[in-house]
């Protein structure tokens, strides 16, 4: 089992509707969940973080946290085609590291 | 833009060869790391340094060497060169010691092909 999964995608949605993406990962003493927008052939930036269940807003997006089924998400509103890129989960684990999944790639058509 | 620079943007290097990659940290950060990002898949964690020490290492083997300077700018040495080093590595700086990603900023990468 990996330490971080991701549907890799491509997930596509027409412009204007929200984008759902999923992570789940395996350390249950993990506490910190972090999402990252990578365009291609740039570096990842931090777009969203998350340290309790439930839900956290910051403009279009909404990370949710699940600790119990060791699940987290992230919504897109009202999605532009800006927001294409591949979108990365990141859980600091346990031990003190950053561990990334695959990756989900974001396409959004007009 | 955020003050974290890489140096060179691409290399081409051959197996066996040996290859140093350079960072400079945003200003006042004093602590870097370093992951290795391979085609298709996620930054994997190589190791980080914290005031010139090595401060947590990832599941690298030990050709993969780092340094940090007393102004914090930091190399990634990798050794004996094989393909599957081909990926693009990352360099990340941050203000504390411990992990905190959320004050962590990434440079542009460094894009490194082994033939």
């Amino acid at each position: 089992q990996k330490e971080v999964e991701q549907n890799s995608g491509p997930l596509s949605v027409p412009e204007g509707a929200i984008a759902s993406l999923n992570c789940t990962y395996s350390d249950r003493g993990s506490q910190s969940f972090f999402w990252y927008r990578q365009y291609s052939g740039k570096s990842p930036e931090l777009i969203m973080s998350i340290y309790s269940n439930g839900d956290k807003e910051d403009g279009r997006f909404t990370a949710q946290l699940n600790k119990a089924s060791q699940y987290v998400s992230l919504l897109i509103r009202d999605s532009q085609p800006s927001d294409s890129a591949t979108y990365l989960c990141a859980v600091k684990t346990s031990t003190d590291k950053l561990i990334f999944g695959t990756g989900t790639r974001l396409q959004v058509f007009p | 833009e955020t003050g974290v620079t890489q140096s060179p943007t691409h290399l081409i290097k051959t197996r066996g060869q040996q290859v140093t990659l350079r960072c400079s940290s945003q200003s006042g950060h004093n602590t870097v790391s370093w992951y290795q990002q391979a085609l298709g898949q996620g930054p994997q964690f190589i190791f980080q340094y914290y005031r010139e020490e090595e401060n947590g290492r990832g599941n690298f083997p030990p050709r993969f060497s780092g340094l940090q300077f007393p102004n914090y700018s930091s190399e990634l040495n990798v050794n004996a060169l094989e393909l599957d080093d081909s990926a693009l590595y990352l360099c990340a700086s941050s203000l504390a010691g411990t992990f905190r990603p959320d004050t962590q900023y990434f440079g542009p990468g460094t894009r490194l092909t082994v033939l």
